[in-house]
């Protein structure tokens, strides 16, 4: 059974970076079928996809973001990671690491299971 | 970037009523429509993906449909464990992904 975990610090100072990653078992990150991602939820708000990373490393970024974003992965502990630079009051938000799995048709990826979840606060 | 609409964005239902939310889409996404449950402190579930197709162990209570830009997701039958934060998702733009703004059924 897939298990995903985020783990790193809760809480970050304004223009700092917060630093995610995301513990998978039950599956692969190695695997060709998967795309991992990152997505966040701001208190009160809705659900931002950050953005997605192959195994192979290929990554995809929502632009908006762009410039403040990596993700990487990290095949030999199963693992993959968010760094979001320079970070304000703004970036305080629950952020999920999520697996997408490939449509029926062959064509392009759905996002499946998800991470409990993890509130990550920017203040001073 | 695809934006996605959904409504409403809160609805109040009584147990055993049929309830119904809508997400549209700003272009077309085909069947690329996904849905998902989301309660308080726990990860969102996957009920339906494609529109249409509801995943393993979900109740058939659950059910959506749509193509194109206009989307449902209708319970047929509310029971007390339904009350929770609904979201639709188009895939069409894989893997970067946009979210409804998300309906919270609540009881009545």
């Amino acid at each position: 059974q897939l298990q995903l975990q985020e783990s790193g610090p809760r809480l970050v100072k304004p223009s700092e970076t917060l630093s995610l990653t995301c513990s998978v078992s039950g599956a692969s990150i190695s695997s060709s079928r998967f795309y991992w991602g990152w997505i966040r939820q701001s208190p009160g708000k809705g659900l931002e996809w950050i953005g997605s990373i192959y195994y192979s490393g290929i990554t995809y970024y929502k632009p908006s973001l762009k410039s403040r974003v990596t993700i990487s992965v990290d095949t030999s502990n199963n693992q993959f990671s968010l760094n979001l630079y320079s970070v304000t009051a703004a970036d305080t938000a629950v952020y999920y690491c999520a697996r997408a799995v490939p449509h029926n048709d062959g064509i392009g990826h759905y996002p499946d299971s998800w991470a409990q979840g993890t509130l990550v606060t920017v203040s001073s | 970037e695809i934006q996605m609409t959904q409504s409403p964005s809160s609805l109040s239902a009584s147990e055993g009523d049929r309830i119904t939310i809508t997400c549209r889409a700003s272009q077309t996404i085909y069947n690329y429509l996904n849905w998902f449950q989301q309660k308080p402190g726990k990860a969102p579930k996957l009920l339906i993906s494609h529109a249409t197709s509801l995943q393993r162990g979900v109740p058939a209570r659950f059910s959506g449909s749509g193509s194109g830009t206009e989307f449902t997701l209708t319970i047929s039958t509310l029971q007390p464990e339904d009350f929770a934060t609904y979201y639709c998702v188009q895939s069409y733009s894989t893997p970067l992904y946009t979210f409804g703004q998300g309906t919270k059924l609540e009881i009545k």
